[in-house]
């Protein structure tokens, strides 16, 4: 039921592109994305819906395919502040509860 | 306006010890989760309180209880303490009353270590 990211590591260059995928087993009603740093709290960076439903929050956008139950994270020209462990969250139809993935480590370097 | 602010930052106990870790959620907030955040994992859902009540249960044994206040404030006790049960558990608010698709915000967590 936890759903499974890739990577589950990425080294990038100040400017690269990157894209973290989530996928789910089980019909998903909301994909939430989150961003922790090391001894942080996860902060939320966007909830998405809808099939197809696209948000972009800064350089980083996502993108969520309900009939295939995945999710897209973009990240754009990655700056040093991108770095982090960036957590899918999943809520499927008939619960609260949201359900993480393991993460993916992101290390952006100059 | 404060965030979601959680007591202690960091507890020692000892196995067989019962502990209670505190969660003040963000302002205007009514719904509080519980998750306990292994090293190098992913946070786990423990459960979620609303209304005072206990919404919705993860995968976690009975010596895991909680509770929540008039204020919105929770507590999450736990029971027995076993060398598992070293963590870090994160408390996340949101307000959503009975709609699910709503931005929750973390506490900066409870370092749980158990000896």
């Amino acid at each position: 039921q936890q759903p499974v990211q890739s990577p589950q590591a990425v080294i990038l260059r100040e400017g690269e592109d990157a894209v973290i995928n989530c996928s789910s087993s089980k019909a998903l009603y909301s994909v939430h994305w989150y961003r922790q740093k090391h001894g942080e709290a996860p902060v939320f960076l966007m909830i998405l819906l809808k099939g197809g439903e696209q948000k972009g929050h800064d350089k980083i956008s996502a993108s969520f395919n309900e009939k295939k139950q995945q999710s897209s994270l973009y990240l754009t020209a990655s700056q040093l502040s991108y770095s982090g462990t960036y957590f899918c969250g999943t809520e499927n139809f008939g619960g609260f509860k949201t359900i993480f993935g393991a993460g993916t480590r992101l290390f952006v370097k100059a | 306006d404060a965030g979601v602010t959680q007591s202690p930052t960091h507890l020692i106990k000892t196995r067989g010890q019962q502990v209670t870790l505190r969660c003040s959620p963000k302002s205007g907030h009514d719904t509080v989760s519980w998750y306990q955040q292994a090293l190098g994992q992913g946070p786990q859902f423990i459960f979620q309180y609303y209304e005072e009540e206990e919404r919705q249960r993860g995968n976690f044994p009975d010596r895991f209880s909680g509770h929540q206040f008039p204020n919105y404030s929770s507590e999450l006790n736990v029971n027995a303490l076993l060398l598992g049960d070293s963590a870090l558990y994160l408390c996340a608010s949101s307000s959503n009353r009975m709609k699910k698709n709503t931005e929750a915000f973390f506490g900066q967590g409870t370092r749980l270590t158990v000896v």
